[in-house]
């Protein structure tokens, strides 16, 4: 099956800082979709992007699906920013079923 | 904006007993999905289910599972006899029908402990 590689698998921010979480997978998709897990365990959808580029306030997201890897970046950090963002991939051939990756879990210092 | 829902959110149930965790998928989605994620593991995909019918299962998803549309709008998860091993988050998700279109949406989850 499809597998799913996130980096890195930790980050400690300073609020107000930039970062950039990468999202690997080995084979082409026609699902991406990235997630916050927040503190009450919720998954959060933060993009539906199997390509191009979109943002949404501070949080923008790129999937270059010719080369198997989609970026999700976070700007000017928050406190809430904190918790673990997951990448998950589908493709037809495996049903469209969401392959997750292993998560990178982000803390930010006030 | 429509949401999948989960009831219960927590269930605590002895090791050997029946449940069933409920999901109400949005209303013109066709596509439903049971996903779980072991305390600090990554979310694994249990079982798909469209048109009245398992698509597509896991190697989790044993004998002791079962999946159901009882009416039109919910759909359910049966675990026959828990184990300690099924205490897990179990997330609910949902996707509409038509080409193009494959983008999930996810319920809450129910947070099943096994005592």
């Amino acid at each position: 099956g499809i597998q799913v590689e996130q980096s890195p698998p930790d980050l400690i921010l300073q609020e107000g800082a930039n970062s950039t979480l990468r999202c690997n997978f080995s084979d082409s998709v026609n699902n991406l979709q990235w997630f916050h897990q927040n503190p009450w365990g919720q998954l959060i959808n933060l993009f539906y992007i199997p390509s191009g580029t979109k943002q949404n306030g501070r949080l923008s997201a790129t999937t270059v699906a010719t080369e198997r890897y989609s970026l999700l970046y976070i700007s000017s950090s928050q406190t809430t920013d904190s918790g673990v963002y997951f990448c998950a991939v589908g493709d037809k051939a495996a049903g469209n079923k969401l392959t997750f990756g292993g998560g990178t879990r982000v803390l930010v210092k006030p | 904006e429509p949401e999948v829902t989960q009831t219960p959110s927590h269930q605590v149930t002895q090791m050997g007993q029946e449940v069933i965790l409920r999901c109400v998928p949005i209303s013109n989605h066709l596509y439903f999905y049971w996903y779980r994620q072991i305390l600090g593991q990554k979310v694994e995909f249990l079982v798909s289910f469209y048109n009245n019918e398992i698509s597509e299962k896991s190697e989790i998803f044993d004998d002791q599972f079962s999946v159901e549309r009882p009416d039109g709008s919910n759909f359910t998860l049966k675990i026959r006899s828990t184990k300690l091993e099924d205490s897990a988050m179990y997330f609910c998700a949902s996707r509409k029908p038509g080409q193009g279109i494959y983008e999930q949406y996810f319920g809450p989850g129910t947070r099943l402990t096994v005592t």
